[in-house]
């Protein structure tokens, strides 16, 4: 069974640019979330997909977007980057329905913004 | 507002005796608790979880004990191994909420000293 994976690992920007990141979900799991956590801080949600659609979002601004596309991997998008948005940015996969209590988190990507 | 509170930001013990990490939430809707485990690098680990059906649950050395009326949960870890040490997330969840996101507290960093 595959874990959860996540790309890339390391990620610098400029502050105003696009980036991209992706994950591939736990093998069997149709359920995508993404989390962001500053230093020090736990993880703060900041959407899910579930069956390719958006099932709720965080307090988040409309600059950061996402995808899950059929095979349920998932792709986070954040347009115009700020320097507050240097954190770590987790994914959780999860089986939705009854059973979507447990969620599997990858290994992250850690993103700077300069 | 902080609905899930994890106020040690540290504790420290010795190997073989009790690791007690402690958990308190506001938000009365959450019925859903998790515990988990996070090393330098990696991502969260899930370690045990608990329905707010149930005030204990137990899996090998690790127990979680919910106190619904006191909004409080405590993971109970024995005996600590030196392989503990970590950062450990309480999470909450509102399973009748329209997604399954998890509400994370700040962490505790355990150290279990040899």
């Amino acid at each position: 069974e595959t874990g959860v994976t996540q790309s890339p690992t390391h990620l610098i920007k400029t502050r105003g640019q696009q980036v991209t990141l992706r994950c591939s979900s736990q093998s069997g799991h149709n359920t995508v979330s993404w989390y962001q956590q500053a230093l020090g801080q736990g993880p703060q949600f900041i959407f899910q997909y579930y069956r390719e659609e958006e099932n709720g979002r965080g307090n988040f601004p409309p600059r950061f977007s996402g995808l899950q596309f059929p095979n349920y991997s998932s792709e986070l998008n954040v347009n115009a980057l700020e320097l507050d948005d240097s954190a770590l940015y987790l994914c959780a996969s999860s089986l939705g329905g009854i059973e979507s209590y447990e969620q599997y988190f990858g290994p992250g990507t850690r993103l700077t913004v300069t | 507002d902080q609905q899930v509170k994890q106020n040690s930001p540290s504790l420290s013990v010795q190997e073989g005796r009790i690791s007690i990490l402690n958990c308190d939430y506001t938000n009365s809707m959450f019925d859903y608790f998790l515990w988990y485990k996070k090393y330098p690098a990696e991502g969260p680990t899930f370690l045990i979880s608990i329905s707010s059906i149930k005030d204990k649950n137990e899996d090998g050395r690790f127990t979680v004990f919910l106190n619904k009326s006191a909004k409080h949960l405590s993971l109970h870890i024995v005996p600590s191994q030196p392989g503990d040490s970590a950062v450990y997330f309480c999470a909450a969840q509102n399973s009748g909420g329209s997604n399954y996101k998890l509400t994370f507290g700040k962490g505790t960093l355990l150290t279990v000293n040899p």
